[in-house]
């Protein structure tokens, strides 16, 4: 039981490329999320999925886009990147809601030059 | 909107010392409450939670109680152990759009032990 998991672990980018964080979680659960952690600041909610076929933004949603592919993906894409999304990148899942337990992947470290 | 200010650090202690991490909260309604730690290298992942008024979450150890009179969800061990190093966070689950909660997490507390 793999949990939640995510790819790349780490990414160097240069400013205006782009690129896609993937995640996917095998435990059934309904709704996805997508973190951002920088130092002093906590995690922050960049977007999230209820359920299947549907995204909302969350507190930083501005510089990226999301896909909830099918029940078990959820993407992160950033179209333009730049120096201020430099930052680690948490995918996590619950059953259905924030009530329930969220589980973490282990990260993507993103440095954008 | 909803808050959580938790204690600065970060926190040293020998090993055994007593434990009391603070977390504080400002929301409207009637929010669930968490604490998550992150050891190095690693996701967040649930210590314990607690869903209503005077509710005592507790797991390895560490025990928090919901007190809506303070707004406050501090977290306590009785005797640390190397093995507790991390970085905690306590977080608050609100009810957002479509009937989902989000949470909003506080700046988190390194944790340090030392033998």
């Amino acid at each position: 039981n793999a949990g939640v998991t995510q790819t790349p672990k780490f990414q160097v980018l240069k400013t205006g490329q782009s690129m896609t964080l993937q995640c996917a979680q095998d435990m059934n659960h309904n709704s996805m999320y997508w973190y951002r952690q920088d130092p002093g600041m906590g995690l922050r909610l960049i977007y999230y999925s209820a359920s299947e076929g549907t995204t909302d933004k969350g507190e930083v949603p501005n510089g990226y886009n999301v896909s909830r592919l099918n029940k078990r993906e959820f993407s992160l894409r950033l179209e333009s990147a730049a120096p201020s999304q430099t930052s680690v990148y948490f995918c996590a899942s619950s059953l259905d809601s924030s009530r329930d337990t969220q589980y973490f992947g282990p990260g993507t470290r993103l440095t954008v030059l | 909107g909803d808050s959580v200010t938790q204690m600065e650090g970060p926190v040293t202690l020998s090993e055994e010392a007593f434990l009391t991490i603070n977390c504080t909260y400002t929301a409207t309604g009637y929010p669930s409450l968490f604490w998550y730690v992150q050891y190095p290298g690693e996701g967040l992942q649930l210590l314990l939670k607690a869903t209503k008024a005077d509710d005592k979450g507790s797991n390895k150890g560490f025990e928090a109680t919901y007190r809506k009179e303070t707004t406050s969800f501090h977290l306590e061990k009785g005797s640390v152990q190397v093995s507790d190093s991390a970085v905690y966070f306590c977080a608050l689950g609100e009810w957002a759009n479509f009937g989902n909660e989000k949470l909003t997490f506080g700046t988190g507390t390194r944790l340090t032990i030392i033998p």
